[in-house]
């Protein structure tokens, strides 16, 4: 049983690039959740998507978008890359028989370095 | 707004010493709360939770108890191993819709 999957796992932009990041949920599971880690800070939610649409958002500007497909992967897309979106991207997942609890499968995160 | 504080590391113990990382949270209705553990070059993953008030979470020999009347949550284990170091996040879930907040982390070294 194929966990939560990222790709790329690393890559390197410049400022004002643009940079998709890709998630693949855990089998049986329907919602997707995206989060952005600074180094030495703990994950900060960004937004969630559940049946193609975003459900919740965090405080991130519109930069920050999103899409989910019918296959439950998804996408983060980030424009306009500034220095401070430096960091480690996580998606998580959730649904199926854990769905509603709160208990959440991450993978392995992006790690984005924008110079 | 929900919000998760813990306590700042780094925490550094010895073998075989008791650990205790404190958690507090604030939130409206009746949360989840967990904690998520992340160890070196792995991603995260979640360690123990309790979903409603006295519940006692436990799993590989730590354990936390959801205080409502403190708002609180505090890992403890009784003898840390080398292979404890990692990353530990406590969290709060908004249950309805798997949203989960998390704290800033508590890095904890443990030596032989």
């Amino acid at each position: 049983d194929a966990g939560v999957t990222q790709s790329p796992t690393h890559l390197i932009k410049t400022r004002g690039q643009q940079v998709t990041l890709r998630c693949s949920p855990k089998s049986g599971h329907d919602t997707v959740s995206w989060y952005q880690q600074a180094l030495g800070q703990g994950p900060q939610f960004i937004f969630q998507y559940y049946e193609e649409e975003e459900r919740q958002r965090g405080n991130f500007p519109d930069r920050f978008s999103g899409h989910q497909f019918p296959n439950y992967s998804s996408e983060l897309n980030v424009n306009a890359l500034l220095l401070g979106d430096s960091a480690l991207y996580l998606c998580a997942s959730s649904g199926g028989r854990t769905g509603g609890t709160g208990e959440l499968f991450f993978g392995e995160g992006s790690r984005l370095t924008v110079l | 707004g929900d919000s998760v504080t813990q306590m700042e590391g780094p925490v550094t113990l010895s073998e075989e010493a008791f650990l205790t990382i404190n958690c507090t949270y604030t939130a409206t209705g009746y949360p989840s709360l967990f904690w998520y553990v992340q160890y070196p070059g792995e991603g995260l993953q979640l360690l123990l939770k309790a979903t409603k008030a006295d519940d006692k979470g436990s799993n590989k020999g730590f354990e936390a108890t959801y205080r409502k009347e403190t708002t609180s949550f505090h890992l403890e284990k009784g003898s840390v191993q080398v292979s404890d170091s990692a990353v530990y996040f406590c969290a709060l879930g908004v249950t309805s819709y798997d949203k989960v907040i998390f704290g800033p982390g508590t890095s904890l070294s443990v030596i032989p």
